[in-house]
């Protein structure tokens, strides 16, 4: 059964640091890796994706993926209150289903 | 960007009734839809999974004559809750993969079902 883990938190920083979400899976013929981020009684939004080992960045997110350690993270520097929202991961295999694996979410609270 | 619109955004019907979700890609084609209901604080929990034109594919413990797809369209896909029951009540998300980017998922807003 493919598993995707994370650290349910809560994660709380402070304003202005950075903010480490982490994420294990259990399918080494992942291929395709997400970071949604959920807003209380919302439904999750895309943020990032990253296909490739390394080092992915989009504004104040990084994506980091090591596929030999089965482990995708994502860094949000200098943390706002408006990013406190629960953060959830998503992994997918190669080939044309894509159905996603989700991850249980990383609770974050930034405070002032 | 990829817009995907979920109608109801909130509905409250009575035990027995029928309820009718609809999930549409706005801006793209979508050839696979997804749907998934979410309890307060859990996870998404992956109901099914529906293509155009095909029947849905269900997960194991999801009723299939209980909660019915229709994809009818590339942009269009319906998820109908029949003879609601209160423990029916749940948050219900639709998501849509983009035809053209062939993995990414986008997310519909959401429909949070209230059955009294």
């Amino acid at each position: 059964q493919k598993e995707v883990e994370q650290n349910s938190g809560p994660l709380s920083v402070p304003e202005g640091a950075i903010a480490s979400l982490n994420c294990t899976y259990s399918d080494r013929g992942s291929q395709s890796f997400f970071w949604y981020r959920q807003y209380s009684g919302k439904s999750p939004e895309l943020i990032m994706s990253i296909y490739s080992n390394g080092d992915k960045e989009d504004g104040r997110f990084t994506a980091q993926l090591n596929k030999a350690s089965q482990y995708v993270s994502l860094l949000i520097r200098d943390s706002q209150p408006s990013d406190s929202a629960t953060y959830l991961c998503a992994v997918s295999s190669s080939g044309g289903s894509y159905i996603p694996t989700f991850g249980r979410g990383t609770s974050l609270i930034v405070h002032p | 960007g990829a817009v995907v619109s979920q109608h109801p955004s909130r509905v409250i019907c009575k035990s027995g009734t029928s309820v009718k979700i609809e999930c549409r890609s706005l801006d793209f084609q979508a050839t696979t839809m997804f749907w998934y209901r979410q309890f307060p604080k859990q996870s998404l929990m992956l109901m099914a999974t529906s293509n155009e034109g095909s029947k849905a594919t269900y997960e194991q413990g999801v009723e299939k004559d209980k909660f019915l797809i229709n994809h009818a369209s590339l942009t269009l896909s319906t998820l109908t809750v029949t003879s609601a029951h209160p423990e029916d009540s749940s948050f219900y998300i639709c998501s849509a993969r983009h035809i053209a980017l062939n993995t990414e998922a986008f997310f519909g807003q959401g429909t949070r079902l209230t059955v009294v």
